[in-house]
């Protein structure tokens, strides 16, 4: 049974550094792209990122470029979502979701699995 | 940028057909894929590939794209079908990028 299991609810200030991750279980950790996505409170999905964890390669939405950094531990089967200054309005779940390719280039995906979500609320 | 757009809200009566639509400029080249989001609850992969279904989700939920636009059909509504609807596409940059339709609401009552 494929299972991203995600890590537990965080209160931070802001300006404070953080790393969530998303354990994957039950596939071939390295054979599907895992992807981010933000849902901020009341709001809709915003896709953030994705990486390949085979080759650790990663394109990010240009709205979240250079505030993020996604990476993947293929021993540990692992993916991670990190900050290194957090602000308040970064308040939201996140989500990781496991990608399934539509076709060997993987330009058309799906996100097929998902994470049960870490809320991140940053406030002073 | 590419973007998804779909209506914010859909009401339909308990065994009546629900249609969700998603609009957008790259869908003739790419698939639609749509996700059901339940209060409180992660979202569920319900159609892929614009009209694949997952194993587990009911035949009443198909998808289906025609043009500029992709729809998803919910028929015989239930109220456990109430719930949010996202549709998801790709761009066609090549950059391996996901955007996401802003959402529908849809009330079962």
């Amino acid at each position: 049974e494929v299972q991203l299991v995600q890590s537990g609810a965080e209160v931070k200030k802001p300006g404070e550094s953080l790393r969530i991750s998303c354990k994957a279980s039950g596939y071939n950790f390295p054979t599907y792209w895992i992807n981010w996505v933000r849902q901020m409170p009341g709001k809709g999905l915003e896709w953030m990122g994705t990486i390949d964890p085979s080759a650790s390669y990663t394109n990010y939405n240009p709205s979240f470029q250079g505030h993020v950094t996604i990476s993947a531990d293929k021993s540990i089967s692992t993916a991670y979502l990190q900050w290194t200054s957090l602000q308040a309005s970064d308040t939201a779940i996140y989500y990781c979701a496991r990608v399934y390719c539509s076709s060997p280039s993987c330009y058309d995906f799906t996100l097929d699995y998902w994470g049960q979500g870490t809320l991140m609320t940053v406030s002073s | 940028s590419f973007e998804l757009t779909q209506p914010p809200s859909v009401s339909v009566s308990p065994g009546q057909t629900a249609r969700i639509t998603c609009s957008g400029d790259d869908l003739p080249k790419k698939y639609a894929s749509w996700y059901q989001q339940k209060s409180g609850q992660a979202p569920v992969l319900v159609i892929y590939e614009d009209n694949k279904r997952p194993s587990g989700i009911p035949e009443r939920f198909s998808g289906s794209s025609s043009g500029t636009m992709a729809t998803l059909t919910i028929r015989g509504a239930q109220v456990e079908d109430d719930a949010d609807y996202y549709c998801f596409s790709t761009d066609s940059s090549g950059n391996h990028e996901g955007v996401f339709g802003g959402g529908t609401k849809v009330t079962v009552l």
